[in-house]
């Protein structure tokens, strides 16, 4: 089955400055991955995807870039702000999603 | 549009008892899924339908667990009987499409304890 590896586990930023998450995934199948993010006691939710027939997408200050060679898909948040502190998920599959283990984003004000 | 509702928020039950965790998919939705959620194992699916029948349980840890579907508005999880290691937080998603056409929509979960 699918293997998802998200880097780093916690990070923290400075309000402003700009934030990467990475992922890898092993399955050559997998054709969708989306990012998710998870406020406490909250379910995760959707704040941008890529399919497999795209590179790179952006919305605002959020972006994602997909390497299908490389097999390896990134999240960027530019302009940080405190409200976008909490845990992000990767996930990829086709018929099936397989979630990272997260990475906790904490903006200081 | 209201979103994936789950009942209940929180369940506290003792080792040996049935729980039973309910799910309302977005209406119109025609694919559901259950996952679980712990700090050791992160997010894992255990079931999902479509149309209201099972298409992949292989997630499902045993067979103390069962899910069903007896409509496109309803969901549950049953756990029968409970153990200390069920505890974790379950989530309900749901999707209009399967996820290469349609993202999935979570509901804020049922966090469970058993004692």
């Amino acid at each position: 089955g699918e293997n998802v590896e998200q880097h780093p586990s916690t990070l923290s930023v400075q309000e402003g400055d700009s934030a990467v998450i990475k992922c890898t995934y092993s399955d050559s199948a997998s054709n969708y991955f989306p990012w998710y993010k998870q406020e406490l006691g909250k379910g995760p939710q959707l704040i941008i995807d890529i399919r497999s027939n795209v590179g790179e997408k952006k919305d605002q200050r959020i972006a994602v870039t997909l390497n299908k060679t490389a097999k390896h898909f990134s999240l960027h948040i530019t302009e940080t702000q405190p409200e976008d502190s909490a845990v992000y998920f990767c996930a990829a599959g086709a018929n099936n999603l397989f979630f990272g283990t997260g990475t906790r984003l904490t903006v200081i004000p | 549009d209201a979103g994936v509702i789950q009942s209940p928020r929180h369940e506290v039950t003792e080792m040996g008892q049935e729980v039973t965790l309910r799910c309302k998919p977005i209406s119109g939705h025609d694919y559901l899924f259950w996952y679980r959620q712990t700090m050791m194992r992160g997010l894992e699916l255990l079931i999902y339908f479509n149309n209201n029948v099972p298409i992949d349980d292989s997630g499902m840890p045993e067979d103390r667990f069962s899910a069903k579907m007896p409509n496109a508005s309803f969901s549950t999880l049953k756990i029968q009987p409970s153990e200390p290691r069920d505890s974790a937080v379950y989530f309900c998603a749901s999707s209009r499409d399967s996820i290469s056409n349609q993202p999935q929509h979570f509901g804020d979960g049922t966090r469970l304890s058993i004692l």
